[in-house]
């Protein structure tokens, strides 16, 4: 049961090139959300996908965009990255809203220099 | 704006010991706390969740205790192993609302267990 996957684990761009972070989950949960963790930060959330067909935006957007392709994926892309995205990737699931556990891939750690 | 405060932010115990973590939060209305454990590396794990109603609650050797007047968390962890050495993270929900938005962090507790 391989849960949260989430590619790559590490990238490395620079100022203003493009990327796309993808995630798939095997649990057949509702919900997807995609984190960045920043040092002394807790986590912040950038998108979620409460179902499959929906995207709404969380604490930190500016800069990001996320499709849900189907009810297992959900990708997040940055279209012209800058340095103050770099940051450490978390996409999770959970089976209904937030109040639920959320299942977390192991992370994407993402440079922009 | 809701919070959550953790304290300390890093912490060195030696193998063997206990040692408490605290969760201060200002989340209204509040629905539930969990604590999740990050291994360097890796992505949080549930370790435990407390509602409204709970006071404590054990898992092996994690306790968390809740007062929910003083809006207070504590994570006790009992005979520390070199396998505890980990963030461990204070996440509060808060609710009913949309889903996804009804999540704060806290910015993590860094523990090491030394042998």
């Amino acid at each position: 049961n391989a849960g949260v996957t989430q590619t790559p684990k590490f990238q490395v761009l620079k100022t203003g090139q493009s990327m796309t972070l993808q995630c798939a989950q095997d649990m057949n949960h509702n919900s997807m959300y995609w984190y960045r963790q920043d040092p002394g930060m807790g986590l912040r959330l950038i998108y979620y996908s409460a179902s499959e067909g929906t995207t709404d935006k969380g604490e930190v957007p500016n800069g990001y965009n996320v499709s849900r392709l189907n009810k297992r994926e959900f990708s997040l892309r940055l279209e012209s990255a800058a340095p103050s995205q770099t940051s450490v990737y978390f996409c999770a699931s959970s089976q209904g809203s937030g109040a639920n556990v959320l299942t977390f891939g192991a992370g994407s750690r993402l440079t922009v220099l | 704006k809701n919070q959550v405060e953790q304290s300390p932010q890093s912490l060195i115990i030696l193998e063997g010991k206990n040692c408490t973590l605290q969760c201060n939060y200002t989340v209204s209305p509040f629905s539930n706390l969990r604590w999740y454990k990050q291994d360097t590396g890796r992505g949080p794990v549930s370790l435990t969740i407390m509602t409204f109603s709970e006071n404590t609650k054990s898992n092996g050797r994690y306790t968390a205790t809740l007062d929910a007047d003083t809006k207070q968390s504590s994570l006790h962890i009992t005979a520390s192993q070199l396998s505890d050495s980990a963030s461990y993270i204070c996440v509060v929900t808060s609710g009913p609302g949309r889903a996804g938005n009804m999540l704060t962090f806290g910015g993590g507790t860094r523990l090491m267990v030394k042998p």
